[in-house]
């Protein structure tokens, strides 16, 4: 049974520029989260999406924004690149009323020059 | 709002000693949930335990075991007899209850995280 996909697993941007990152949930699974993860910090959440609608959202700008698909996977877009935006960026998928059961993926490492 | 301390940034042992990780949370929902993930060099976020705000029972899990505290507001997780393959970074995290119909959960938000460094 297949984990949490992402993709790429590593990618470098020029500023200014957009990227699209690409996730892949637990079979089973139908909500995606997407989290950002500075190099020595623990992950912030960015937003989550169920029912192909963002439900929830963290402290983000409208830069990065989102897209859920019928298949329940999602992708994770990034307008304007900044320096500061290169980071990990975790995927998480779960399931609706089993509780918490977050299975994160092994992240894109997003790099920005 | 919702946050997570983890005052130990990095942590050195030797082999079979045991492990401590300290957690303090900040919430003003009377129902939330608990967690502990561990990161390896991988990066994937691997579950370790979750425990909810009515459960304080301590319980031990293999080598885990956790010390829940709901009036210090802590949730200490110990590794017993740690080996080299518990090296990695572990991350607390908190997720207050969502009240909206359909979810899936709340967001988790995470401390900044304790190195753990196994030494053979």
């Amino acid at each position: 049974d297949a984990g949490v996909t992402q993709s790429p697993t590593h990618l470098i941007k020029t500023r200014g520029q957009q990227v699209t990152l690409r996730c892949s949930p637990k079979s089973g699974h139908d909500t995606v989260s997407w989290y950002q993860q500075a190099l020595g910090q623990g992950p912030q959440f960015i937003f989550q999406y169920y029912e192909e609608e963002e439900r929830q959202r963290g402290n983000f700008p409208d830069r990065f924004s989102g897209h859920q698909f019928p298949n329940y996977s999602s992708e994770l877009n990034v307008n304007a690149l900044l320096l500061g935006d290169s980071a990990l960026y975790l995927c998480a998928s779960s399931r609706t009323g089993t509780g918490y059961g977050y299975t994160f993926g092994s992240g894109t490492r997003l790099t920005v020059v | 709002a919702q946050k997570v301390t983890q005052a130990q940034t990095e942590i050195s042992v030797v082999e079979k000693e045991d492990v401590t990780l300290d957690c303090v949370y900040e919430t003003r929902d009377t129902t939330y949930y608990l967690f502990w993930y561990k990161q390896p060099p991988s990066g994937e976020l691997v579950f370790l335990i979750r425990r909810n705000s009515f459960d304080e029972q301590n319980e031990i899990s293999g080598r885990y075991s956790w010390n829940f505290q709901k009036s210090t507001s802590s949730f200490n997780f110990t590794i017993t007899a740690s080996q080299v393959v518990d090296s990695a970074v572990y991350f607390c995290a908190l997720s207050e209850r969502f009240y909206m119909i359909k979810a899936a959960g709340n967001k988790l938000t995470f401390g900044g995280g304790t190195r753990v460094l196994v030494k053979p």
